[in-house]
Protein backbone atom coordinates (compact mmCIF):
# COMPACT_ATOMS: atom_id res chain seq x y z
CA UNK A 1 0.00 0.00 0.00
CA UNK A 2 1.88 3.20 -1.35
CA UNK A 3 1.57 6.17 0.99
CA UNK A 4 -1.27 9.02 -0.22
CA UNK A 5 0.38 12.01 -2.10
CA UNK A 6 -0.26 15.65 -0.54
CA UNK A 7 1.85 18.61 -1.65
CA UNK A 8 5.44 19.21 0.33
CA UNK A 9 4.18 22.78 1.31
CA UNK A 10 1.84 25.10 0.88
CA UNK A 11 1.81 28.95 2.27
CA UNK A 12 -0.19 31.79 3.18
CA UNK A 13 -0.52 35.19 4.33
CA UNK A 14 -2.19 35.56 7.81
CA UNK A 15 -6.19 35.72 7.18
CA UNK A 16 -5.64 33.79 3.49
CA UNK A 17 -7.22 30.42 2.60
CA UNK A 18 -4.94 27.76 2.02
CA UNK A 19 -5.89 24.34 0.53
CA UNK A 20 -3.69 21.32 0.97
CA UNK A 21 -4.82 17.91 -1.18
CA UNK A 22 -4.71 14.76 -0.58
CA UNK A 23 -4.42 11.96 -3.77
CA UNK A 24 -4.92 8.48 -3.72
CA UNK A 25 -7.23 5.66 -5.20
CA UNK A 26 -10.13 4.05 -5.42
CA UNK A 27 -8.65 1.62 -2.83
CA UNK A 28 -8.26 4.28 -0.08
CA UNK A 29 -9.76 7.41 -0.30
CA UNK A 30 -11.73 7.10 -3.30
CA UNK A 31 -13.29 3.82 -1.96
CA UNK A 32 -14.08 4.78 2.04
CA UNK A 33 -15.67 8.20 3.45
CA UNK A 34 -12.66 7.50 6.36
CA UNK A 35 -10.34 10.34 5.98
CA UNK A 36 -8.86 12.18 8.55
CA UNK A 37 -6.78 14.80 8.78
CA UNK A 38 -3.66 15.31 11.30
CA UNK A 39 -1.55 18.61 12.27
CA UNK A 40 1.56 18.37 14.19
CA UNK A 41 3.81 20.63 15.37
CA UNK A 42 8.03 20.30 15.93
CA UNK A 43 8.48 17.88 18.52
CA UNK A 44 4.79 17.48 19.66
CA UNK A 45 2.52 14.64 18.68
CA UNK A 46 -0.10 14.54 15.75
CA UNK A 47 -3.69 16.54 16.54
CA UNK A 48 -7.08 14.83 15.00
CA UNK A 49 -8.39 17.71 13.22
CA UNK A 50 -11.05 16.51 10.65
CA UNK A 51 -12.55 12.37 10.89
CA UNK A 52 -15.09 11.02 8.39
CA UNK A 53 -13.96 13.43 5.79
CA UNK A 54 -15.85 16.25 6.76
CA UNK A 55 -16.40 16.13 10.81
CA UNK A 56 -14.88 18.53 13.20
CA UNK A 57 -13.79 17.49 16.54
CA UNK A 58 -15.19 18.94 19.37
CA UNK A 59 -12.30 22.14 20.19
CA UNK A 60 -11.08 22.28 16.73
CA UNK A 61 -11.95 25.72 15.18
CA UNK A 62 -14.51 25.96 12.59
CA UNK A 63 -11.65 27.38 10.63
CA UNK A 64 -10.53 23.55 9.24
CA UNK A 65 -12.79 21.77 7.13
CA UNK A 66 -12.66 18.56 4.91
CA UNK A 67 -14.12 17.90 1.86
CA UNK A 68 -13.61 15.00 -0.79
CA UNK A 69 -14.18 14.44 -4.67
CA UNK A 70 -13.33 11.14 -6.07
CA UNK A 71 -10.00 9.81 -5.41
CA UNK A 72 -9.05 13.45 -3.60
CA UNK A 73 -9.72 14.31 -0.31
CA UNK A 74 -8.59 18.30 0.90
CA UNK A 75 -8.35 20.23 4.16
CA UNK A 76 -8.84 23.64 3.81
CA UNK A 77 -7.76 26.40 6.37
CA UNK A 78 -9.37 29.35 6.27
CA UNK A 79 -8.63 32.76 8.22
CA UNK A 80 -4.94 31.44 8.77
CA UNK A 81 -3.53 32.19 11.66
CA UNK A 82 -0.19 31.85 12.98
CA UNK A 83 -0.73 28.86 14.76
CA UNK A 84 -1.49 27.34 12.20
CA UNK A 85 1.96 26.84 10.76
CA UNK A 86 2.89 22.99 11.12
CA UNK A 87 2.56 19.75 9.22
CA UNK A 88 -0.28 18.23 8.02
CA UNK A 89 -1.06 14.47 7.40
CA UNK A 90 -3.78 12.75 5.29
CA UNK A 91 -5.20 9.31 6.44
CA UNK A 92 -7.32 7.07 5.05
CA UNK A 93 -8.62 3.17 5.58
CA UNK A 94 -7.89 1.11 2.79
CA UNK A 95 -9.61 -2.41 3.95
CA UNK A 96 -9.35 -4.87 6.66
CA UNK A 97 -5.58 -5.24 6.43
CA UNK A 98 -4.93 -2.07 6.14
CA UNK A 99 -6.62 0.63 8.13
CA UNK A 100 -4.47 3.51 8.48
CA UNK A 101 -2.37 4.84 5.50
CA UNK A 102 -0.95 7.68 5.79
CA UNK A 103 -0.10 10.79 3.63
CA UNK A 104 3.33 12.55 2.63
CA UNK A 105 2.88 15.43 5.05
CA UNK A 106 2.53 19.13 3.94
CA UNK A 107 4.09 21.49 5.54
CA UNK A 108 1.96 25.16 6.43
CA UNK A 109 3.37 28.17 6.26
CA UNK A 110 2.00 31.23 7.62
CA UNK A 111 4.39 34.14 5.55
CA UNK B 1 -8.92 13.63 29.92
CA UNK B 2 -7.57 10.24 28.43
CA UNK B 3 -3.70 10.25 28.54
CA UNK B 4 -1.52 7.55 26.87
CA UNK B 5 2.14 7.72 27.87
CA UNK B 6 5.09 5.64 26.53
CA UNK B 7 7.85 4.06 27.76
CA UNK B 8 11.09 1.83 27.08
CA UNK B 9 14.41 2.02 25.93
CA UNK B 10 15.26 4.96 24.47
CA UNK B 11 18.25 3.10 22.88
CA UNK B 12 18.11 -0.29 21.17
CA UNK B 13 21.06 -2.46 19.67
CA UNK B 14 20.72 -3.74 16.11
CA UNK B 15 19.18 -7.29 15.97
CA UNK B 16 17.95 -7.04 19.07
CA UNK B 17 14.14 -6.79 20.42
CA UNK B 18 12.49 -3.31 21.00
CA UNK B 19 10.35 -3.64 23.50
CA UNK B 20 7.96 -0.35 24.41
CA UNK B 21 4.40 -0.16 26.75
CA UNK B 22 1.23 2.29 26.36
CA UNK B 23 0.28 3.33 29.84
CA UNK B 24 -3.78 4.60 29.43
CA UNK B 25 -5.11 6.76 32.52
CA UNK B 26 -8.55 8.83 32.40
CA UNK B 27 -10.25 5.58 30.47
CA UNK B 28 -10.53 1.73 30.27
CA UNK B 29 -8.52 0.16 27.86
CA UNK B 30 -11.49 -2.42 28.03
CA UNK B 31 -13.82 -0.68 26.13
CA UNK B 32 -14.93 -2.41 23.34
CA UNK B 33 -15.85 0.57 21.12
CA UNK B 34 -12.02 1.22 20.72
CA UNK B 35 -8.84 -0.41 19.42
CA UNK B 36 -5.51 0.28 20.58
CA UNK B 37 -2.49 0.84 18.33
CA UNK B 38 0.93 1.94 17.64
CA UNK B 39 2.65 4.52 14.97
CA UNK B 40 5.95 5.76 14.44
CA UNK B 41 7.43 8.15 12.44
CA UNK B 42 11.41 8.27 11.35
CA UNK B 43 13.35 11.62 12.29
CA UNK B 44 12.04 13.77 9.61
CA UNK B 45 9.97 11.41 8.04
CA UNK B 46 5.83 11.26 8.05
CA UNK B 47 3.81 8.44 10.28
CA UNK B 48 3.25 4.83 9.85
CA UNK B 49 0.91 2.51 11.12
CA UNK B 50 2.37 -0.53 12.88
CA UNK B 51 -0.31 -2.68 14.16
CA UNK B 52 -3.71 -2.44 16.70
CA UNK B 53 -5.16 -4.32 19.24
CA UNK B 54 -8.40 -4.63 20.87
CA UNK B 55 -8.75 -5.82 24.53
CA UNK B 56 -10.43 -9.22 23.36
CA UNK B 57 -7.13 -9.77 22.34
CA UNK B 58 -7.93 -8.96 18.65
CA UNK B 59 -4.84 -7.67 16.25
CA UNK B 60 -3.97 -6.37 13.17
CA UNK B 61 -0.84 -5.34 12.05
CA UNK B 62 0.81 -3.38 9.18
CA UNK B 63 2.24 -6.50 6.46
CA UNK B 64 5.58 -4.84 6.03
CA UNK B 65 5.95 -5.18 9.76
CA UNK B 66 3.98 -8.41 10.30
CA UNK B 67 6.96 -10.86 10.60
CA UNK B 68 8.43 -9.01 13.47
CA UNK B 69 5.94 -7.22 15.69
CA UNK B 70 3.22 -9.06 18.21
CA UNK B 71 0.98 -7.26 20.60
CA UNK B 72 -0.28 -7.19 23.60
CA UNK B 73 -2.40 -6.38 26.47
CA UNK B 74 -2.70 -5.95 29.99
CA UNK B 75 -6.26 -5.33 31.09
CA UNK B 76 -5.44 -5.70 34.83
CA UNK B 77 -2.92 -2.98 34.06
CA UNK B 78 -4.66 -0.92 31.64
CA UNK B 79 -1.31 -1.13 29.76
CA UNK B 80 -0.44 -2.52 25.78
CA UNK B 81 2.58 -3.58 24.35
CA UNK B 82 4.55 -3.58 21.24
CA UNK B 83 7.73 -6.08 20.53
CA UNK B 84 9.57 -5.18 17.41
CA UNK B 85 12.16 -7.82 16.97
CA UNK B 86 15.51 -7.99 14.63
CA UNK B 87 15.77 -3.94 14.45
CA UNK B 88 17.95 -2.12 12.21
CA UNK B 89 19.05 1.67 12.08
CA UNK B 90 15.89 1.62 9.80
CA UNK B 91 13.59 1.31 12.38
CA UNK B 92 15.25 4.76 14.51
CA UNK B 93 11.72 6.52 15.09
CA UNK B 94 9.35 8.54 17.45
CA UNK B 95 6.93 5.58 18.54
CA UNK B 96 3.41 6.57 19.50
CA UNK B 97 0.84 4.87 21.08
CA UNK B 98 -2.68 5.70 20.39
CA UNK B 99 -7.00 5.02 21.11
CA UNK B 100 -8.36 4.17 17.84
CA UNK B 101 -12.00 4.46 17.61
CA UNK B 102 -13.96 0.66 16.21
CA UNK B 103 -16.48 2.37 13.94
CA UNK B 104 -14.55 5.22 11.42
CA UNK B 105 -10.37 4.34 11.60
CA UNK B 106 -9.53 7.57 12.89
CA UNK B 107 -6.91 8.33 16.05
CA UNK B 108 -8.60 10.24 18.71
CA UNK B 109 -6.07 10.51 21.37
CA UNK B 110 -2.23 10.17 20.87
CA UNK B 111 0.64 9.66 23.32
CA UNK B 112 3.21 11.88 23.63
CA UNK B 113 5.48 9.63 21.92
CA UNK B 114 9.11 8.27 22.67
CA UNK B 115 12.18 8.47 20.36
CA UNK B 116 13.75 4.63 20.34
CA UNK B 117 17.50 4.38 18.29
CA UNK B 118 18.88 1.51 17.23
CA UNK B 119 22.43 2.20 17.25
CA UNK B 120 25.38 -0.26 18.68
Amino acid sequence: QSALTQPRSVSGSPGQSVTISCTGTSSDVGGFNYVSWYQQHPGKAPKLMISDVSERPSGVPDRFSGSKSGNTASLTISGLQAEDEADYYCCSYAGTYTPYVFGTGTKVTVL
Amino acid sequence: QLQLQESGPGLVKPSETLSLTCTVSGGSISNSIYYWGWFRQPPGKGLEWIGSIHYSGITSYNSSLKSRVTLSIDTSKNQFSLKLTSVTAADTAVFYCARLPVSNYKVDYWGLGTLVTVSS
